[in-house]
């Protein structure tokens, strides 16, 4: 089924570990999201690409890097974890903002 | 700078109750308005959207009329189920080149048998 797909589903890491979460779509969308979800906070838009070769900060960038590494795929790279980070994360994808995003179904994240 | 308002939950109704989420918003220009739904332990899907000002958005026994003179795009369904049971975010399609949704902080909704 097309859509936008994440990995891993769930992760548990050590505090200073790293670790790469994957997102591809197959809709040839534009543009991709990535935003973390927690408690009371609603979505916070960490990064996101606008189009192929371009990266641009969002409301929580820090701690974190991404790559597009072509239009399908968006990786979010943690480089050395922390308990705040511990967190749902989304990916999402458009094609243009005012057409909706399609999301992935998450990655649980934990930081012990 | 844009921003979208909802009320605050969590929401609580007996099943066949009739539902209400209220959502406002700031915005400049003619915004796209959204309502999606995130199901326990699941992403976040589309729901319904209006692009325009009186247009009606429906879905699932879902309606939201886009209200410009109100700033508003409440969620309404006349009869809500068990499985009706979840988060709900509005949101619209910010100014400028790029556009990102700009997002409500969520409701949640638990319905009763």
């Amino acid at each position: 089924n097309a859509g936008v797909t994440q990995t891993p589903k769930f992760q548990v890491l050590k505090t200073g570990q790293s670790m790469t979460l994957q997102c591809a779509q197959d809709m040839n969308h534009n543009s991709m999201y990535w935003y973390r979800q927690d408690p009371g906070m609603g979505l916070r838009l960490i990064y996101y690409s606008a189009s192929e070769g371009t990266t641009d900060k969002g409301e929580v960038p820090n701690g974190y890097n991404v790559s597009r590494l072509n239009k399908r795929e968006f990786s979010l790279r943690l480089e050395s974890a922390a308990p705040s980070q511990t967190s749902v994360y989304f990916c999402a994808s458009s094609s243009q903002a005012s057409y909706g995003y399609t999301f992935g179904s998450g990655t649980r994240l934990t930081v012990v | 700078g844009d921003s979208v308002t909802q009320m605050e939950g969590p929401v609580t109704l007996s099943e066949e109750a009739f539902l209400t989420i209220n959502c406002t918003y700031t915005a400049t220009g003619y915004p796209s308005l959204f309502w999606y739904v995130q199901y326990p332990g699941e992403g976040l899907q589309l729901l319904l959207k209006a692009t325009k000002a009186d247009d009606k958005g429906s879905n699932k026994g879902f309606e939201a009329t886009y209200r410009k003179e109100t700033t508003s795009f409440h969620l309404e369904k006349g009869s809500v189920q068990v499985s009706d049971s979840a988060v709900y975010f509005c949101a619209l399609s910010g100014a400028g080149n790029n556009r990102k949704l700009i997002w409500g902080l969520g409701t949640s909704l638990a319905v009763n048998p």
